[in-house]
């Protein structure tokens, strides 16, 4: 059965002080890794999407990496406007296959 | 915006009501995605629709009723909730075997 596991499970940073959170996974075979971030009441918004093993991407502050067990969300320099739950999800190999998605973790960037 | 538009926004029904979540996207994707999100738990699919063909419904129970009358539009029925169905319900489209785009949610509660 696939899996995804994201730690920790609630993070407080200050403003400027850069972190990583971790998204560990079982997949039968991965097709593709995805990152998420969601704001309080409303639905995810898609970042990242990462399909196989040392692909890094980034978008302003974030940089997700991909190895064959875990990927790592990396917050530089994280501002307040960056708190959020951040989801990360795996869709494995095959027909028709779904987004399998961890719990997230939940982001508090302190002023 | 991502161009998934969710109607009614917030829903407060009692038990032995009927009442029907709606699903908007003009993205031209070909998959539409229902998914339940309810505190301290994972996104949970729900079903699925490619090319308006239903396929996948993950063990959901039969007071929930979807239907995709065309690959832009999905609705979800629902009929005799318990209050544990109380939930964030989110819509998604996407291309099948790719991210998934969200809409900002119809928040239920089950009186």
């Amino acid at each position: 059965e696939d899996q995804v596991t994201q730690s920790p499970e609630a993070l407080r940073l200050q403003e400027g002080e850069s972190s990583s959170l971790n998204c560990s996974y079982t997949v039968s075979g991965l097709r593709g890794l995805f990152w998420y971030r969601q704001d309080p009441g409303k639905g995810p918004e898609f970042l990242f999407t990462l399909y196989s093993a040392g692909e890094e991407k980034e978008k302003e502050r974030l940089k997700a990496t991909l190895t064959k067990k875990e990927s790592f969300l990396h917050i530089t320099a994280p501002k307040p406007e960056d708190s959020a739950t951040y989801l990360c999800a795996v869709q494995a190999t095959g027909r028709n296959t779904p987004l399998v998605f961890g719990k997230g973790t939940r982001l508090s960037v302190i002023a | 915006e991502t161009g998934v538009t969710q109607t009614p926004r917030h829903l407060v029904m009692g038990m032995t009501n009927k009442k029907s979540l709606k699903c908007e996207q003009h993205l031209g994707h070909n998959a539409m995605y229902w998914y339940k999100q309810s505190a301290k738990k994972p996104l949970e699919l729900m079903f699925v629709y490619n090319f308006k063909e239903q396929t996948e419904n993950n063990s959901v129970p039969s007071r929930f009723s979807p239907e995709c009358p065309n690959s832009s539009h999905l609705f979800l029925h629902l009929h005799t909730l318990q209050p544990e169905d109380s939930a964030l319900y989110l819509c998604a489209s996407g291309r099948m075997n790719t991210e998934a785009f969200f809409g900002q949610g119809t928040r239920l509660t089950v009186v």
